[in-house]
């Protein structure tokens, strides 16, 4: 099975900063990766698909990028609702579908 | 409104069993992969199982192979995990979510179902 590797485990910084969690595949996955937002007490919801695409709806701070074996994703302005963990999930080698271990992103 | 309702979660003890249920709405049902994933207490999200849009194919992660299966009715536009020899481990929230196959990914996800083994 493919690994995904989150990091960091948990940040936090300012409303108004920039904030960047990677994911790391333990092999290629070309851009089959997604990303989900998970606040507290409520199911995970998908921001990004495809590695890249944003989901209908989600706000255009969110965003990422990468391919291959690396991937970013971004929050260009942290927001108070921000706060929640953010998962990744590859699909390029199914089943299963791996998520990373996840990073809480709090407001400091 | 699309939306994924689970039930049937509740308090077992270990060895024990349980069905939960996944009512699905506001969408072709029968048209969809769906899958089960999973959230202990405090921790990350977890794979469980998945099943075709005709139910005639099936995966489990190693974690539930041989104690946990998952079924549908597309007639009554539901999903189940139907859960035996129980284990403190698998407490959990069980979530169902929709595989959106244009996008990859799983675009509808369900509240959640708490499962508590404990004796």
């Amino acid at each position: 099975d493919i690994q995904m590797t989150q990091s960091p485990s948990s940040l936090s910084a300012s409303v108004g900063d920039r904030v960047t969690i990677t994911c790391q595949a333990s092999q290629d996955i070309s851009n089959y990766l997604n990303w989900y937002q998970q606040k507290p007490g409520k199911a995970p919801k998908l921001l990004i698909y495809d590695a890249s695409n944003l989901e209908t709806g989600v706000p255009s701070r969110f965003s990422g990028s990468g391919s291959g074996t690396d991937f970013t994703f971004t929050i260009s302005s942290l927001q108070p609702e921000d706060i929640a963990t953010y998962y990744c999930q590859q699909y390029d080698n199914l089943p299963p579908w791996t998520f990373g271990q996840g990073t809480k992103v709090e407001i400091k | 409104e699309v939306q994924l309702v689970e039930s049937g979660g509740g308090l077992v003890q270990p060895g024990g069993s349980l069905r939960l249920s996944c009512a699905a709405s506001g969408f072709t049902f029968s048209s969809y992969a769906m899958h089960w994933v999973r959230q202990a207490p405090g921790k990350g999200l977890e794979y469980v199982s998945a099943i075709s849009s005709n139910g005639g194919s099936t995966y489990y992660a190693n974690s539930v192979k041989g104690r946990f299966t998952i079924s549908r009715d597309n007639s009554k536009n539901t999903l189940y995990l139907q859960m035996g020899s129980l284990r403190a481990e698998d407490m959990a929230v069980y979530y169902c979510a929709r595989e959106n196959t244009v996008k990859d990914a799983f675009d509808i996800w369900g509240q959640g179902t708490m499962v508590t083994v404990s004796s």
